[in-house]
């Protein structure tokens, strides 16, 4: 079974405007990553967010990790058409060895 | 082209038929993962290899499916007598040991009729 859990699943907006994604976790993570997938394509790896964490950033992106609430949401800044793709997250739990990866959300973003 | 690479990328093939797919890692990373994502889910971890040694397999990697890596450089995944569940993409993923971040590759996609 898959540990995380993103909401929505689902996500339209228009160019321009922030998107914001957040994934839940069930048991206790070393990091939580951020990955992006095109249509039919591979995984882009995003961002990483240590446990002892808090808050990152990266460009546009911004991660925020919660442990006490085992959650963690991606903000996409000033969206792009091309960031149209699906959004997963992914918790590291053995450092380094299998990822757990969540559902994902799906983003459009129409121009 | 230095990342991860897969062949095929695209596979058909009739039910009872024996599949394998190539991965090939980024030359420096001594690890290797093997991931399998259905229409619209998450990738699912199958294995995990360090150099050539086989570490961590899932429960979802039943006996018809063996993966291998005999030099600890390329990888393959073999499934014997596949079945329609196996549709999916299968993904290979490469990392070096204390980096968390896993680069993977375009997939190779099998489709059982």
């Amino acid at each position: 079974s898959q540990q995380g859990e993103e909401d929505p699943q689902a996500l339209s907006i228009q160019e321009g405007e922030n998107a914001t994604m957040n994934c839940s976790y069930k048991t206790s993570i070393n990091n939580l990553q951020w990955y992006r997938q095109n249509s039919g394509r591979g995984l882009v790896h995003l961002i990483l967010i240590r446990s002892n964490e808090r808050e990152k950033h990266s460009g546009r992106l911004r991660v925020t990790l919660d442990t006490s609430k085992k959650s963690s949401s991606l903000l996409i800044t000033a969206s792009r058409a091309a960031d149209t793709a699906s959004y997963f997250c992914a918790t590291d739990v053995n450092s380094g060895y299998a990822l757990n990866f969540g559902k994902g959300t799906s983003l459009l973003v129409t121009p | 082209d230095t990342g991860v690479s897969q062949d095929p990328r695209h596979k058909i093939t009739k039910r009872g038929q024996n599949v394998t797919f190539r991965c090939d890692p980024i030359s420096e990373h001594n690890r290797l993962y093997w991931y399998r994502q259905t229409l619209g889910q998450g990738p699912e971890f199958l294995t995990y290899f360090q150099n050539e040694a086989q570490l961590e397999k899932s429960r979802l990697l039943s006996d018809r499916f063996s993966a291998e890596r005999p030099k600890g450089s390329f990888s393959t995944l073999e499934i014997q007598r596949t079945e329609q569940g196996d549709s999916a993409m299968y993904l290979c993923a490469s990392s070096q040991t204390g980096w968390e971040t896993q680069y993977f590759g375009p997939g190779t996609r099998l489709l059982v009729l």
